[in-house]
């Protein structure tokens, strides 16, 4: 069962252009959430989605950022016009269903978002 | 809003010896998970142990067991005959289980060198 796949695993931008981050969950899990990782810092929570839904995105910047997760392919996280801020790991995380006990999120490897 | 903050950086230890890592968290809810994360070099994030709020018996997972004082809100981290592969930046996180979110919040991290 192959685990949670994101890509590119490294990616770079010029200021302005924009990012496409891709994030297909573990198999039978309809659940994906975003967290972005500063340099020396801990993850921090951007935005949960099921399947053509968005449940909680208050972790996500107003401007520039947006997510989907759509009936059929992976999610994709989007950033335009992106600034040199940007820069961080994205890591994806996803989830089973959830049960009355509560489950583990699994996460992927990440994206090194860099932006020159 | 939950907060989680660990409050050592960087901690070091000599292979075969034990260490422990330092959490506390601020939640006004009695319901909750607590989970402790390893980030080796390659940001892969690896989930090492999770604690339900509401059992008193504190988790074990072979090697590593946890101090969880719900009173005090402070969840530790024991690692016990540290090796060298356990050197990486270790997180605690907090899940709540009332909102629909369902997001982890992780605290800042703390870096642990195992020496040899």
């Amino acid at each position: 069962n192959a685990g949670v796949m994101q890509n590119p695993r490294h990616l770079v931008r010029r200021r302005g252009q924009e990012a496409r981050l891709r994030c297909s969950p573990m198999k039978g899990h309809s659940h994906v959430y975003w967290y972005r990782q500063l340099p020396e810092e801990g993850l921090k929570f951007m935005v949960y989605l099921q399947k053509e839904n968005i449940i909680d995105e208050s972790g996500m910047p107003k401007e520039r950022f947006s997510a989907e997760f759509p009936k059929e392919g992976p999610s994709i996280l989007r950033i335009q016009q992106v600034v040199r801020g940007d820069s961080a790991a994205y890591f994806c995380a996803s989830s089973p269903a959830l049960l009355a006990g509560g489950t583990e999120q699994y996460f992927g490897p990440g994206t090194r978002l860099t932006v020159t | 809003a939950q907060t989680v903050t660990q409050s050592q950086p960087e901690m070091s230890v000599q292979e075969a010896e034990t260490v422990t890592l330092s959490c506390t968290y601020d939640t006004s809810e009695s319901d909750y998970y607590l989970f402790w994360y390893k980030q080796p070099p390659s940001r892969q994030m690896i989930l090492v142990i999770r604690q339900e709020a509401y059992k008193q018996q504190n988790a074990t997972e072979n090697r590593f067991s946890v101090n969880f004082q719900k009173a005090a809100k402070s969840f530790s981290l024991k690692i016990s005959d540290s090796q060298l592969g356990d050197a990486a930046m270790y997180f605690c996180a907090y899940r709540s289980l009332n909102n629909a979110g369902n997001m982890l919040t992780f605290g800042g991290g703390t870096r642990l060198m195992v020496k040899p």
